[in-house]
């Protein structure tokens, strides 16, 4: 299994402003991902945040606008940049354990102004 | 590209009724993993299915893949209220891509 302290957990923001939010693990795991889910929505996966390389980005997800780092294999951050109300959402990181499950921190609901 | 469609989108029952929500995929599924969202929650991890035709239980809950692997249900026998949430499949496919289903909601009316 696999603890995941996610913050903040949520946060109120104005336009054309940047949040970073930090996602830590409790063990070294491979596979970590950033989620965004709008309410009343499925996930959709934003990237697959590699260790020491650029993150992979799905279509529609863009460096420059979700710039994401992960510097060692227990921690990663999700920018989203210059923020829209289009932006206003919840956001996961998850990671994939070995038995093959998905673990998720709590989210970090996004409100943008 | 591959999806995965999952319906219903809402199911809204009595206490005690059954409940099912299903996910089909275009393409052949290597595994399927179901996942329950309580409201304000985040996806928790229920169940994976590997083998063609397998079938689980959990308790209330009976999950299967279908034969061609293309398909699953999770069906729960006699809903209670501690019911209520979203249920996500999910499945890696057979590209390597991750998806999760649309999600069907279940609301228990006491």
């Amino acid at each position: 299994s696999a603890v995941i302290s996610q913050k903040p957990s949520r946060d109120i923001c104005q336009r054309g402003t940047s949040l970073t939010i930090q996602c830590q693990v409790d063990s070294q795991v491979t596979m970590m991902f950033w989620y965004r889910q709008q309410p009343g929505q499925s996930l959709t996966l934003i990237a697959t945040a590699n260790q020491g390389s650029e993150a992979t980005y799905e279509s529609g997800f863009v460096i420059d606008k979700f710039p994401i780092s992960r510097p060692n294999l227990t921690f990663s951050t999700l920018t989203v940049s210059n923020m829209s109300p289009e932006d206003s959402s919840i956001y996961l990181c998850s990671v994939l354990v070995g038995s093959g499950e998905l673990f998720f921190g709590e989210g970090s609901r996004l409100t943008v102004l | 590209g591959q999806q995965v469609m999952q319906i219903p989108q809402y199911q809204h029952v009595q206490e005690g009724e059954d409940f099912t929500t299903y996910c089909n995929s275009s393409t052949t599924l290597s595994n399927i993993q179901w996942y329950k969202q309580r409201p304000g929650g985040h996806p928790v991890f229920l169940i994976q299915l590997v083998k063609s035709g397998e079938v689980k239980k959990q308790k209330r809950l009976t999950f299967q893949f279908g034969e061609a692997k293309k398909n699953s249900s999770l069906h729960i026998t006699a809903t209670q209220t501690t019911d209520v949430g979203t249920y996500f499949c999910w499945s890696s496919g057979n590209t390597g891509k991750l998806i999760f289903g649309q999600g069907t909601t279940l609301q228990v009316k006491p």
